[in-house]
């Protein structure tokens, strides 16, 4: 099956710089990939999200990019502000299913 | 993005009791629902898949006669913890997939058990 690595775990930015959380899978099936931000005691959000035939996406200071010959994909939020602390899931959905990684909690400091 | 609910939010019962928790997909209808559980600080885990009408499908090492799924509509999916015991307490999440969003789901709130 699907196996997706997320890193860092944690990671502590000041407000105004940039975050970048990385993940790899291991599907080359795998054609969708979903980012969640989830708050502490509520379910995950869909914040951004790519499919296989395109190599980068972007929404205001989110942006994902992905490369397939790598399977790698990254989420890079600019300009960080306190309210995006929260925890960051990153997904890859094969055949019928979505695999998550492991989370990176992301605490932005004023 | 499309609303998905849960009901409860958190519910606290006496070890041996059942709980049902009810996932709703608000303004479009599902062609499947997910389970998800999530211990703390930890990443979500598919418990089940369902589709209307279906029975629901069980991920590995999922006790099916244990965690009850009832997908009776396009719009409700229900889980129902059957003889709870403590370690049953967890952050239960339901996601659903709208046909017309691709490969899109939308997540609900959660719902946080705790056994006694």
């Amino acid at each position: 099956g699907e196996n997706v690595e997320q890193h860092p775990s944690t990671l502590s930015v000041q407000e105004g710089d940039s975050a970048v959380i990385k993940c790899t899978y291991s599907d080359s099936a795998s054609n969708y990939f979903p980012w969640y931000k989830q708050e502490l005691g509520k379910g995950p959000q869909l914040i951004i999200d790519i499919r296989s035939n395109v190599g980068e996406k972007k929404d205001q200071r989110i942006a994902v990019t992905l490369n397939k010959t790598a399977k790698h994909f990254s989420l890079h939020i600019t300009e960080t502000q306190p309210e995006d602390s929260a925890v960051y899931f990153c997904a890859a959905r094969g055949y019928q299913k979505v695999t998550f990684g492991i989370g990176t909690k992301l605490q932005v400091i004023p | 993005g499309a609303v998905v609910s849960q009901h409860p939010s958190w519910v606290i019962c006496k070890s041996g009791t059942s709980v049902k928790i009810e996932c709703r997909s608000l303004d479009f209808q599902a062609t499947t629902m997910f389970w998800y559980r999530q211990f703390p600080k930890q990443s979500l885990m598919l418990m089940a898949t369902s589709n209307e009408g279906s029975k629901a499908t069980y991920e590995q090492g999922v006790e099916k006669d244990k965690f009850l799924i009832n997908h009776a509509s396009l719009t409700l999916s229900t889980l129902t913890v059957t003889s709870a015991h403590p370690e049953d307490s967890s952050f239960y999440i339901c996601s659903a997939h709208f046909w017309r969003d691709g490969d899109t789901q939308y997540f609900g709130p959660g719902t946080r058990l705790t056994v006694l």
